[in-house]
């Protein structure tokens, strides 16, 4: 049973343009979220994190929003930027207990 | 550069070899994992590590053995292993204990591409 389920595999969108990658999780107990990015041949890397006491976080170009009514969390990337092309791990986690990683989404980012 | 280093990046071997996999960390934390990516799965959490004792193994197949002599290294013994267990096989450490937290993200190596023929 997937606890943390990104529905897209894959996302294109045109530079300069918004990115928004979804992110839906089931377990109620999950009070953190996390964004990893990855490139090929590479490991993932800690893009950005929110609490479940936040709504939204912001870091630069790119921003988390949560909606835990829904269970329901988005990463904004604006704009976008063809540097950006990686896949996009969401990660959820409670307590400092072991994170749970959604299957991923390929963002490219077109020229 | 990353502060987790794993060797080697790509790694052959047959069913019946013995082969093992490093992880050296240089960030200074407390805990470590193995981490496996198979095509069109989610990262799967094997083993965690914390202060070198090992404080989680999610129910994996005996032919993966892990070892912390420290808490800088981590490796993962291999021994015959079968086709579907070839992954890439990912290490990872945060400084404090628990899976990862939101104030202490997972610090992920390069991993090792595993093919078992």
């Amino acid at each position: 049973d997937q606890q943390v389920k990104q529905n897209s595999p894959s996302l294109s969108v045109q530079e300069g343009r918004i990115s928004i990658l979804n992110c839906d999780y089931t377990n109620s107990m999950f009070d953190y979220f996390l964004w990893y990015k990855k490139y090929p041949a590479e490991g993932p890397t800690f893009l950005i994190s929110i609490s479940s006491i936040k709504d939204k976080n912001e870091d630069g170009r790119f921003t988390v929003f949560l909606n835990k009514s829904a269970k329901h969390l988005s990463l904004h990337i604006v704009p976008s930027q063809p540097g950006d092309s990686a896949v996009y791990f969401c990660a959820a986690g409670y307590s400092n207990y072991k994170l749970t990683f959604g299957k991923g989404t390929l963002l490219t980012v077109n020229p | 550069e990353t502060g987790v280093t794993q060797t080697p990046r790509h790694l052959v071997m047959g069913m019946t070899n013995k082969k093992s996999l490093k992880c050296e960390q240089h960030l200074g934390h407390n805990a470590m994992y193995w981490y496996k990516q198979s095509a069109k799965k989610p990262l799967e959490l094997m083993f965690v590590y914390n202060f070198k004792e090992q404080t989680e193994n999610n129910s994996v197949p005996s032919r993966f053995s892990p070892e912390c002599p420290n808490s800088s290294h981590l490796f993962l013994h291999l021994h015959t292993l079968q086709p579907e267990d070839s992954a890439l096989y990912l290490c990872a450490s945060s400084q404090v204990t628990g899976g990862g937290s939101y104030n202490s993200p997972l610090h992920f190596g390069n991993g090792t591409r595993l093919t078992v023929t």
